[in-house]
């Protein structure tokens, strides 16, 4: 059974400042893995996708990076605005075509 | 282009009544999902419809939750009788098709009293 772990719960650093969220996940017998972004009292916003067969993912600021055969992923955020703070979710999809996110951490920048 | 539309975004219902929520899917979006989605945690797949044919509800709670996507568009889903519970909130995605980037909907926060 497929399980998504994400480390640290909740994170708080200064604007400006770069920063790696992690994301462990168990059967690496994945299709891909996305990350999202969740706004309080909204619904996730899809950020990166990678596929299994890809090692990385950027957009603007953003880098995530798959490594399947330690089943670890990585979100980089370059130099941080108070804009990102959200909720970041990992989520891998397994092989039976389910979504099965983390927890999420909990990201703070502090103008 | 719109997204993901959910309605109501939120409900307050005593225990044991009936409570349904909507969604419509992104034009053009085979692929439809429910979540729920508890406080601090990561939304868990409730149903997945491929067009209007359910192809994985082994998470519904069958007893009381139900849903359905009649035309392949919007789909609905119920909860009858709602317990405490069932507080939380509800997501709608969808996708082009399976293994696609899934877009939510906004979710609607559910309260049983």
């Amino acid at each position: 059974k497929q399980e998504v772990t994400q480390i640290p719960a909740a994170l708080s650093v200064p604007e400006g400042e770069n920063l790696v969220l992690n994301c462990s996940f168990t059967d690496s017998a994945i299709y891909n893995l996305q990350w999202f972004r969740q706004d309080p009292g909204k619904g996730l916003t899809s950020l990166l996708l990678i596929q299994s067969s890809q090692r990385e993912q950027t957009s603007g600021r953003l880098n995530a990076s798959l490594d399947k055969s330690s089943g670890r992923s990585t979100l980089y955020i370059a130099a941080s605005q108070p804009g990102d703070s959200a909720t970041y979710l990992c989520a891998a999809y397994n092989q039976g075509g389910k979504l099965i996110f983390g927890q999420g951490t909990e990201l703070s920048v502090k103008p | 282009e719109a997204g993901v539309v959910q309605s109501p975004r939120y409900k307050i219902i005593e225990k044991k009544q009936p409570v349904a929520f909507w969604c419509n899917p992104i034009s053009g979006h085979n692929t439809l999902y429910w979540y729920l989605q508890n406080l601090g945690q990561g939304p868990e797949l409730l149903i997945r419809y491929e067009n209007e044919e359910a192809v994985d509800d082994s998470q519904l709670p069958k007893d009381r939750f139900s849903a359905e996507r009649l035309k392949g568009v919007d789909s609905t889903l119920k909860i009858q009788p709602a317990e405490l519970g069932d507080s939380a909130v509800y997501l709608c995605a969808s996708s082009l098709g399976w293994q696609e980037t899934q877009y939510f909907g906004p979710g609607t926060r559910l309260l049983v009293l």
